[in-house]
Formats: structure tokens, sequence, C-alpha cells
């Protein structure tokens, strides 16, 4: 079992709709969670972190997180063809982040 | 404020060679880590300093490489011996003190292996 995994997608949405994407972990004790955002050809931006159970919101991205089930879910609302990008989860490891494959998310118009 | 700077974008090598990465992190950040990448997968930690002290590496970091921040401001990463195995992303990010998990990286060093 990856210690973290994202289905690849490719996930298509219209332009305007929600687009969720999520992500499980195997480490229990797993404390930090990041969502990094990569276009084709260029480096991981980070663009969500959350930590505790429940929503963070930030802008149009929403973050939710439950420790108990041990997923992590990334909701873009207002879906725009500039967010068609691979959407990296990441997990804190000791000293490091461990990372998903990336889920590919195609908006169009 | 600028961001994490690497250097070159871009190598091509033949198999034997050995070649050197740089990385320069956001000016206050004292963690600098290197990932590698392929295609279709995720960033893999190889290793990361706290100011000049390396503190952890992969084990896919193989006796051919190496990484060096010997002032604790950029750091270096060189492989000898390159393999066409070696070929990916070489990712760089860096981190505060404060928040050390939260990493922002480079835009990387695309190594290519013939």
């Amino acid at each position: 079992q990856k210690e973290v995994e994202q289905n690849s997608g490719p996930l298509s949405v219209p332009e305007g709709a929600i687009a969720s994407l999520n992500c499980t972990y195997s480490d229990r004790g797993s404390q930090s969670f990041f969502w990094y955002r990569q276009y084709s050809g260029k480096s991981p931006e980070l663009i969500m972190f959350i930590y505790s159970n429940g929503d963070k919101e930030d802008g149009r991205f929403t973050a939710q997180l439950n420790k108990a089930s041990q997923y992590v879910s990334l909701l873009i609302r207002d879906s725009q063809p500039s967010d068609s990008a691979t959407y990296l989860c990441a997990v804190r490891g000791t000293d490091k982040l461990i990372f998903g494959t990336g889920t590919r998310l195609q908006v169009f118009p | 404020d600028t961001g994490v700077s690497q250097d070159p974008r871009h190598k091509i090598t033949k198999r034997g060679q050995n070649v050197t990465f740089r990385c320069d992190p956001i000016s206050e950040h004292n963690r600098l880590y290197w990932y590698r990448q392929t295609l279709g997968q995720g960033p893999e930690f190889l290793t990361y300093f706290q100011n000049e002290a390396q503190l952890e590496k992969s084990r896919l970091l193989s006796d051919r490489f190496s990484a060096e921040r010997p002032k604790g401001s950029f750091s270096t990463l060189e492989i000898q011996r390159t393999e066409q195995g070696d070929s990916a992303m070489y990712l760089c990010a860096s981190s505060d003190r404060d928040r050390p998990y939260e990493q922002y990286f480079g835009p990387g060093t695309r190594l290519t292996v013939t």
C-alpha cells in the first residue's frame, strides 16, 4: 500500500463547477497535509495546507481533513480553465513531505 | 521577495559524466530540501539540510549522489557517473524554522542522460 494515494484522473469538470480532489494516507499518526498545484513542465506550487480536522477555506479553495478516515480533500469552487493542472497531495513524514502521484484536473469551457 | 532559484534549468549529459546542480533558497529559510520527480510521479525526497547540516538522506540517494550546503545558504547536488535512470526533474525546496513543512519549490533542473 502506498503511503499517499490519489486517483490519477483525469478529472474533467465544466467551467464554473466544483472540482473535488481526494487523497488517502496510510500513516494514522500524520499531522500535516498539503496540496500543491503543478502545471505541465513546471514545479509544484503550494496552494493549501491543513493541520486540524475540518475545513479550511482560502478563496476558491477549501481543504477538508478527516483524520479518523485518513483522507484529505481539496475543493475548487467556480473552476476555471486556468485551474487545469495536476494537484499533488502531500503528507508530512519525518522531516520531509511524502507525495502522492497527483490527480490531473481538466476544466473545459 | 525572490523565490527559490535553481541552476541550470536544463542539463543534457552523456552516461558516465558527472553533473552538479545548484539551489539558492529563499533568503530567510534555514531548511533546504532536494527531491526528484519522474514523469507521472510525485516528488520523491532525496535529502535535506538544516542550515549547513545534512540531517537526513533517502535510500534513493546512492553513493553516486552527494549534496552540500557549506555555508548554510546555497546547496549543490552532484551526481557522479550518471546513468540513464538518473533522468528526472531535480527539485529544490526551502522552508523556514517556524513552518518547516510548508515547503516552497524552485523551478527545478531537468536532467536528461543520453
